[in-house]
């Protein structure tokens, strides 16, 4: 079965810290996503990928960064993790074209204290 | 990017046929329409995606209007488990091509 998985399904760091959130999907998919979803905000897009080491800003980026060194990779980076970073974090990826649709991982809950 | 309309809330009989709209009265030509759904604490599903004729597959049946403004979701049979938030999303285009902007939703709620 195909899928996209996140490293860690719940996370709590401190405030200052550094936090990598990793990103594996085995469907050879092109583009890959973050987003972050956070009640009565829905899901907004943090930073895209539609090739290795290539990056898009998406509605969200600040605060955030990412790393693409393989095609099945993709990882989110708080380079200083703040307490409204406190956010359920998911990843995504798909074909080039989309025509498959698109398939999400199961989610990272991040709290930081 | 399209923006789309969903009511916030639904409910359905469970075995009874639920039928979710959804409004993309700017859709453009070259813009799909994608369904998702996400059941509590997972990540988001995808259902069914159609450009301008109707779709089914083994969970749903999605029907486009002709204009393309508008579209609705059915899932035929519904059951306690199709009880999520269904995302209508248009796909963007151009420079942010492939990117999926999710809007509120709809939370559809199977009854026994």
């Amino acid at each position: 079965d195909v899928k996209v998985t996140q490293s860690s399904r719940y996370l709590v760091k401190r405030t200052g810290e550094k936090v990598f959130l990793e990103c594996v999907q085995d469907m050879d998919h092109e583009n890959m996503f973050w987003y972050r979803q956070d009640p009565g905000l829905g899901l907004r897009l943090i930073y895209f990928s539609y090739d290795v080491k290539m990056k898009e800003k998406g509605d969200i980026p600040e605060g955030y960064s990412v790393s693409r060194e393989k095609k099945e990779r993709f990882s989110l980076i708080l380079e200083s993790a703040s307490t409204n970073q406190t956010s359920m974090y998911l990843c995504a990826s798909s074909s080039l074209g989309g025509g498959s649709g698109y398939t999400f991982g199961s989610g990272t809950r991040l709290t930081v204290v | 990017d399209a923006k789309t309309t969903q009511p916030p809330s639904m409910d359905c009989a469970e075995g009874r046929a639920a039928n979710l709209p959804c409004n993309h009265s700017t859709i453009s030509g070259n813009e799909y329409v994608y369904w998702y759904r996400q059941i509590h604490s997972q990540g988001p599903q995808y259902i069914i995606h159609g450009l301008k004729n109707n779709e089914t597959n083994e969970m749903a049946s999605l029907i486009i209007t002709e204009d393309r403004k508008s579209s609705t979701l059915i899932l035929p049979h519904a059951t306690l488990r199709d009880t999520a938030v269904y995302y209508c999303i248009v796909r963007a285009g151009g420079t942010s091509y492939g990117k999926l902007t999710f809007g509120q939703g709809t939370i559809l709620t199977v009854h026994p």
